[in-house]
């Protein structure tokens, strides 16, 4: 079993929607969450990141943790075409090493 | 602020010919450097990352090797490429100390072996 997994998409949706877009974990340790968007051809770009669980909001998005579900989310309200992309969520454990674990990443477009 | 450079943006090399990524950070002191490979549908996986001047933790065994001559210079190696090692490579740096740091991505090289 991969430590964090993430629905590959592709996912489409039109412009104006809620998009959701999830990951899964099974380290208990993990308490450090980030979200990174890529565009196609570029490096990754972070966008949120969150510590522990609860809500974080900032503009459009809003990056949710739920550690007793071992459940990571972000919400996308009123997508745009510019939102089209592929988009990471990534975890890591307060051990000190600063190791990064990716999910594959889901890709979004949304449709004008 | 912080600024992280990749060249080249994109090489094709032919199988068996060496292989020279760089990576280069400004704005920073003393950064934790990191080098990624990205296959499609696969995620990102590490390949290497440094602390500090010539030190090096290599994650994945294979043909691959990194060093780190300066401060804020990271380069990616090979003495013969494999088809194998065609992707998307990444370099990413973060803050040293404290227990985590969140990793910042440049641009990427795409390599393409043939």
């Amino acid at each position: 079993q991969k430590e964090v997994e993430q629905d590959p998409g592709p996912l489409s949706v039109p412009e104006g929607a809620i998009v959701s877009l999830n990951c899964t974990y099974s380290n208990s340790a993990f308490q450090y969450f980030m979200w990174y968007r890529q565009y196609s051809r570029k490096g990754p770009e972070l966008l949120m990141y969150t510590y522990s669980s609860g809500n974080k909001e900032d503009g459009r998005f809003t990056a949710q943790v739920d550690k007793s579900s071992k459940y990571i989310s972000l919400f996308i309200r009123d997508s745009q075409p510019s939102d089209s992309a592929t988009y990471l969520c990534a975890m890591s454990a307060l051990d000190g090493a600063n190791n990064l674990f990716f999910g594959t990443g889901t890709r979004l477009t949304v449709i004008p | 602020s912080q600024t992280i450079h990749q060249w080249p943006a994109t090489l094709v090399q032919p199988v068996g010919s060496p292989l020279s990524l760089e990576c280069t950070v400004e704005g920073t002191s003393n950064p934790n450097l990191y080098w990624y490979r990205q296959a499609a549908g696969r995620g990102l996986q590490l390949l290497f990352y440094s602390v500090g001047i010539g030190q090096i933790s290599s994650e994945v065994p294979q043909n691959l090797s990194a060093s780190r001559p300066q401060d804020r210079q990271f380069i990616l190696s090979s003495k013969k490429l494999l088809l194998s090692d065609s992707g998307f490579y990444l370099c990413a740096w973060s803050a040293a100390g404290g227990l985590f740091e969140t990793q910042y991505f440049g641009p990427g090289t795409r390599l393409l072996v043939l």
